[in-house]
C-alpha cells in the first residue's frame, strides 16, 4: 500500500539557517506523482510543487528546492537562508494509479524559525 | 491564488442541529473534494465530486453527505452534527485530467466548526 512518511515532526532553526524537510514515499506504481504543501499559522493550504516520477530533476524555486531520489524513494524539501514567514506546516504528498489518484499524505513536518 | 471560497468560515453550532458549508470555485476545475484536518489524524477525505451530481465516499464519509448542482459549487451538510465532528473543513479542486496533472488539488481556506 501506499504511504508517506515524515519523520520530522517538529523542526526549529534560526533565521537564515538552511534547513531540509525529509519525506520518504512508498509506491508500487511506477507512474505517481509527489506533492509539497505549506500550512502557514493562518491555516490555508497552498501548493508548492508537483514532481512526476519520470522527472528526477532537481527544482529550484528561488529559496526552495527538492531534491527527488527514486533510488531512496525520497523528495526532500530544503529551505535556504530561512526566514520567519516560513513558519508553517509543510506536508508531504503522493498520487498514483493504485489510489486512484487521490493524495496520500504524509503527517506533516512543523518548521520553526526563530528570529 | 486559485478562486475557491469557503462560506462560512467560522461556525459554532449546536449538537443535533444541521449544519451546510458552501465550496464555490471559478475555476471551472470538475473535480471538487471536502477534507477533514484534525489533530493527529491529518487530512482525511469526507467526500469527492467528478462532476456536477456525481459523488462518491472518502475514508470518513459517515455522518456527512454532498451535493452537486452546478460545476462551481460543492455542498458539504452534517445532517445532524456531533461533537467528534468539531474540526477544520477544506474544499479543494483539481483538474479534470489526474493521470497528466497527477490530480494536483488547490484548497480553500478553510472553515472552523465547532459542535458544542
Amino acid at each position: 500500500a501506499q504511504k508517506v512518511t515524515q519523520a520530522q515532526t517538529e523542526i526549529s532553526v534560526v533565521e537564515k539557517e538552511d534547513v531540509t524537510l525529509d519525506c520518504v514515499y512508498e509506491t508500487r506504481d511506477t507512474t505517481y506523482y509527489l506533492f509539497w504543501y505549506k500550512q502557514p499559522p493562518s491555516g490555508e493550504l497552498v501548493f508548492l510543487i508537483r514532481r512526476n516520477s519520470f522527472d528526477e530533476q532537481n527544482e529550484i524555486s528561488g529559496r526552495y528546492s527538492w531534491n527527488f531520489q527514486k533510488s531512496t524513494s525520497s523528495f526532500n524539501f530544503t529551505i535556504t537562508a530561512s526566514q520567519v514567514v516560513d513558519s508553517a506546516v509543510y506536508f508531504c504528498a503522493l498520487s498514483d494509479v493504485d489510489s486512484n489518484y487521490q493524495l496520500i499524505w504524509g503527517a506533516g513536518t512543523k518548521l520553526i524559525i526563530k528570529p | 491564488d486559485a478562486g475557491i471560497t469557503q462560506s462560512p468560515r467560522h461556525k459554532v453550532t449546536e449538537t443535533g442541529t444541521p449544519v451546510t458549508l458552501r465550496c464555490h470555485q471559478t475555476e471551472n476545475h470538475r473535480y471538487m473534494y471536502w477534507y477533514r484536518q484534525d489533530p493527529g489524524h491529518g487530512l482525511r477525505l469526507i467526500h469527492y465530486s467528478y462532476g456536477v451530481k456525481d459523488t462518491d465516499k472518502g475514508e470518513v464519509s459517515d455522518g456527512y453527505s454532498v451535493s452537486r448542482s452546478k460545476t462551481e459549487d460543492f455542498l458539504l451538510t452534517l445532517e445532524s452534527a456531533t461533537s467528534s465532528q468539531t474540526s477544520v473543513y477544506f474544499c479543494a479542486i483539481s483538474d479534470a485530467r489526474p493521470k497528466v496533472f497527477g490530480n494536483t488539488i488547490y484548497f480553500g481556506e478553510g472553515s472552523w466548526l465547532t459542535v458544542v
